[in-house]
This record gives structure tokens, sequence and C-alpha cells, in this order.
């Protein structure tokens, strides 16, 4: 069946240098992915999304690059700081309609 | 404050009790979603509007779970004869499609029961 996972369960970095958080999807009809970050007894924040037409698209600190051949998708952010300490989860869009997502990834900030 | 509104933020009930909770989308998104969370594990599907119609329902949600978007505006998830295994954060999203398709979700309403 469907699943989206993640490869690395925690990511500590330290504050300042840039993180990188891996995904990957098995459902090749997935059209659109997004990225959420989800803090400590609250809902999931989007951060950014991707159709599946495009390779790489940025916003503010943060990157998303697919790889539709591998179906891999990772998010990159930029001089990490203590604020993104978080859990961030990939989601898949698939036809129908309804997004299906990962396990989540803990990013911890080291001061 | 025009995003996503879900009440309450925190329910504790006993087991074998009804609980109701409700969500208020952004206004002018017609699509309404309800996941459920656990503790270490990312939201999964149960059940979403489009307008007023529920399209979709996960097979998550037994026939203790009902759902409704009456005028298609805010829509309440109710749960009958709670177990414990009901425990849960349950989520609230909208979008609106297909002019935009990102979802935005809501704070959640955790659900303790004991």
């Amino acid at each position: 069946g469907e699943s989206v996972g993640l490869h690395l369960p925690t990511l500590s970095v330290q504050e300042g240098d840039n993180s990188i958080i891996n995904c990957a999807y098995s459902n090749s009809a997935s059209d659109y992915f997004i990225w959420y970050k989800q803090e400590s007894g609250k809902g999931p924040q989007f951060i950014i999304d991707i159709r599946s037409n495009m390779d790489k698209r940025q916003g503010q600190r943060v990157t998303v690059l697919l790889n539709k051949t591998v179906k891999h998708l990772s998010l990159q952010i930029a001089a990490t700081q203590p604020g993104d300490s978080a859990v961030y989860f990939c989601a898949e869009n698939g036809s129908n309609n309804r997004l299906a997502f990962g396990k989540g990834n803990q990013v911890v900030v080291i001061p | 404050d025009t995003g996503v509104s879900q009440n309450p933020r925190h329910k504790i009930t006993k087991r074998g009790q009804n609980v109701t909770f409700r969500c208020d989308p952004i206004s002018e998104h017609n699509r309404l979603y309800w996941y459920r969370q656990t503790l270490g594990q990312g939201p999964e599907f149960l059940t979403y509007f489009q307008n007023e119609a529920q399209l979709e329902k996960s097979r998550l949600l037994s026939d203790r779970f009902s759902a409704e978007r009456p005028k298609g505006s805010f829509s309440t998830l109710e749960i009958q004869r709670t177990e414990q295994g009901d425990s849960a954060m349950y989520l609230c999203a909208s979008s609106l499609v297909p002019e935009r398709t990102e979802a935005f979700f809501g704070q959640g309403t955790r659900l303790t029961v004991v």
C-alpha cells in the first residue's frame, strides 16, 4: 500500500548549521508533497510544498527537493535556529485527495 | 486570528462517555479534514468533507465515530462510548481546492479517556 517514511528519527544540529531531513515515498501517483513542522502540543504547521512537475522549490531559509526517480523528498533548512527544533513530517497527496503522513523526524538544535 | 480553530483544546472523559469536538476552518475553505495523531506518530487520516458532503471515511473511523459539516462551514466530530484507545490528538485541517491545495491545521483537541 501507500507509505511515506523518514530515514532518520532524530537529527541534532548545531545552531547556524544547515539541516537536511529526508523522506521516502512509495506512491508514484502522488503529485503533491508538503513539509510540515510540528512543535510540542501544537498542530502541524505548513512549511513548504512542491508539485511533482518540479524538482526544487525555495522558501525563506527552506528548500525542498524532489527526486521522482527514486521517490525521495528532502527538506533543507539553512542557518538552523533554536526555533527550528520540532518534529518535521513530509506528507504526500495522492489521487484520493488526502494527505498521507510519515512518522516524523525530530530536529534538535544545539545552541 | 483567521486560522483553523478547534475546541476544546483538551478533553478528559471517562470510558463509555460520548464526546464532541468542533472545528472552525479558515473561512472560504471548501475542504475540511479530520486526522488523529498518537504520540510519536504522524497524523492519520479519518475523514474529509468537500463543502457539506462527506466524501471519504477511513477504515479507522469505526461506527462509534461520526462527523458532520451541516452548512459547509464548521464541523463536529463525535465519539460515542469512548474507549481508552481513543486517547489521541484530534486534528482538523482545511484547504481551498482546486485553487490552493495546501492544508492548514488547527491546534488540535487532545482527548484523554480514563
